[in-house]
C-alpha cells in the first residue's frame, strides 16, 4: 500500500520519559511533517522537513526533535514529557514543487502522558 | 499572517437538508485552500482543493478572494456525511515547503 503510516498508533507513558514516534511514506513526497492536535481538535503545524532541512519550527518547545534518517522517514523524539505534550500526533508528507500543496496524512498516534 | 477562520464549532442537519460550512481566511498573498475530512477516529482527508474545482460525495466549494471565503456547500445532507470538517490554507512560497494553516475546524452532526 502507498501511503503514511505512523507507529505506534497509541503510546501511553508516564511524565518525565522520553519517547519516539516513527512515521514513513512511500509515496516519493519530498517534504514530510509533523502535526499536534490537542484535545479541542485544533490542529498544529509542528515541523516540516524538506531534503534533510527543517523549514518550519512553530514554537514548539525544544523538548521536541524532529529525525530524518532518509527522505522517506521523519521521526519524532520527545524529552522529559509533560502532561500537556497528550494528543495526537498526525505525520505527513507532500511532494514540492509547483502546483498543489496537497498533504497526505498518517493515521496518527494517539499520545497519553500520565 | 496567514489565518484561517471556521465560525461554527459544531453544524447539525438533518438528512437530505442543504449544508453549508464556513470558512474565511486571512492571507497577503495568493492562497491555496483546501477542505479535509475526519471521520471519527480516522486520519484526514482530502475532500477539495480549490483549484481542482471539482466535486467530491457531493460536496462543492468555490474561493471568493473578494470575500475571502472558500464555503463548503452540499445540497442535500446524508447521514454519512457526519464528520469533522477543516478549512486549511497553504501559502505558495515559490515551491518551497510550507505547513497547512487549519480551522479549528467545524462538527458536522446529520440527524436522521
Amino acid at each position: 500500500d502507498t501511503a503514511v503510516s505512523q507507529t505506534p498508533k497509541y503510546l501511553v507513558t508516564q511524565m518525565g520519559n522520553d519517547k519516539s514516534i516513527k512515521c514513513e511514506q512511500n509515496l516519493g513526497h519530498d517534504t514530510m511533517y509533523w502535526y499536534k492536535q490537542d484535545s479541542k481538535k485544533f490542529l498544529k503545524i509542528m515541523f516540516s522537513y524538506n531534503n534533510k532541512e527543517l523549514i518550519i519550527n512553530e514554537t514548539v518547545p525544544n523538548r521536541f526533535s524532529p529525525k530524518s534518517p532518509d527522505k522517506a522517514h521523519l521521526n519524532l523524539h520527545i524529552n522529559s514529557l509533560e502532561l500537556g505534550d497528550s494528543a495526537v500526533y498526525f505525520c505527513a508528507s507532500s511532494p514540492t514543487g509547483v502546483g498543489s500543496n496537497e498533504q497526505f496524512f498518517g493515521p496518527g498516534t494517539r499520545l497519553t502522558v500520565l | 499572517a496567514q489565518r484561517v477562520t471556521q465560525p461554527e464549532k459544531l453544524l447539525s442537519v438533518f438528512k437530505g437538508a442543504p449544508v453549508e460550512l464556513k470558512c474565511n481566511y486571512s492571507y497577503s498573498g495568493s492562497p491555496e485552500l483546501f477542505w479535509y475530512v475526519q471521520y471519527s477516529r480516522q486520519r484526514l482527508q482530502l475532500l477539495l482543493r480549490h483549484i481542482s474545482r471539482e466535486s467530491i460525495k457531493g460536496f462543492t466549494a468555490d474561493l471568493n478572494k473578494g470575500e475571502t471565503s472558500f464555503h463548503l456547500k452540499k445540497p442535500f445532507a446524508q447521514e454519512e456525511d457526519s464528520a469533522m470538517y477543516y478549512c486549511a490554507l497553504s501559502g505558495r512560497s515559490g515551491g518551497g515547503a510550507d505547513g497547512l494553516t487549519f480551522g479549528k475546524g467545524t462538527h458536522l452532526i446529520i440527524q436522521p
